[in-house]
């Protein structure tokens, strides 16, 4: 499993755009990298997924470089209801899929 | 969009009672999970359940864990004795598959105070 490493937090305004970085330079070559949302007292809420380059949902972007050792989450023009704690993972654990979670990157946006 | 329901939303409990947290899947999946997270930290893996048998625990899930899916629905988590270090947010999740593209969906969780 990919040690990941994300900021912890993260301030933004809205209408900003938004990008989280996170770093995996152990990540494997079968290995995904998923991003999860949670919100306060919620379950987490699975964002966007990529293998490499740029994948793009209505919800969010995320940018992968060729070597795969880091990714960056891009959420456009941020919201007041965007302010969540994001989660990256990466090389999920295979065989019964278990999400290990870290700490996150809380982010706030303000008015 | 279909979801994962569980209840209650927050259970009361005395320490050493025992308690079950009830979770209903999203119909077609076939793999479920709970997890757990105590106030202010990390969202916490306690076990997969495939097949009607537990396809992985943590250290977490000890004996006084138990997981059933009693019918064609409902997927439960017990806690035969409950302590107080037990208090915290429960998660069930569900998803299609088990390949890294399949997505787990949560549910709203169930706040769990030992007392």
């Amino acid at each position: 499993l990919a040690k990941t490493t994300q900021p912890i937090s993260m301030d933004s305004y809205e209408g900003q755009e938004v990008n989280i970085t996170c770093s995996h330079n152990n990540i494997a070559t079968n290995d995904y990298i998923t991003w999860y949302q949670q919100f306060p007292s919620q379950g987490p809420r699975f964002i966007i997924q990529g293998y490499k380059t740029k994948v793009t949902n209505e919800v969010a972007s995320l940018f992968i470089p060729a070597d795969r050792k880091s990714s960056t989450l891009s959420l456009p023009r941020v919201s007041l209801s965007d302010t969540a704690v994001y989660y990256c993972l990466v090389g999920l654990s295979g065989g019964y899929n278990k999400l290990i979670f870290g700490a996150g990157t809380r982010l706030a946006v303000h008015p | 969009e279909p979801e994962v329901t569980q209840t209650p939303s927050h259970q009361v409990t005395q320490m050493g009672q025992e308690v079950i947290l009830r979770c209903v899947p999203i119909s077609n999946h076939l793999y479920f999970y709970w997890y757990r997270q105590i106030l202010g930290q990390k969202v916490e893996f306690l076990v997969s359940f495939y097949n009607n048998e537990i396809s992985e625990k943590s250290e977490i899930f000890d004996d006084q864990f138990s997981v059933e899916r009693p019918d064609g629905s409902n997927f439960t988590l017990k806690i035969r004795s409950t302590k107080l270090e037990d208090s915290a947010m429960y998660f069930c999740a569900s998803s299609w598959g088990t390949l890294d593209e399949y997505e787990q969906y949560f549910g709203p969780g169930t706040r769990l105070t030992v007392t």
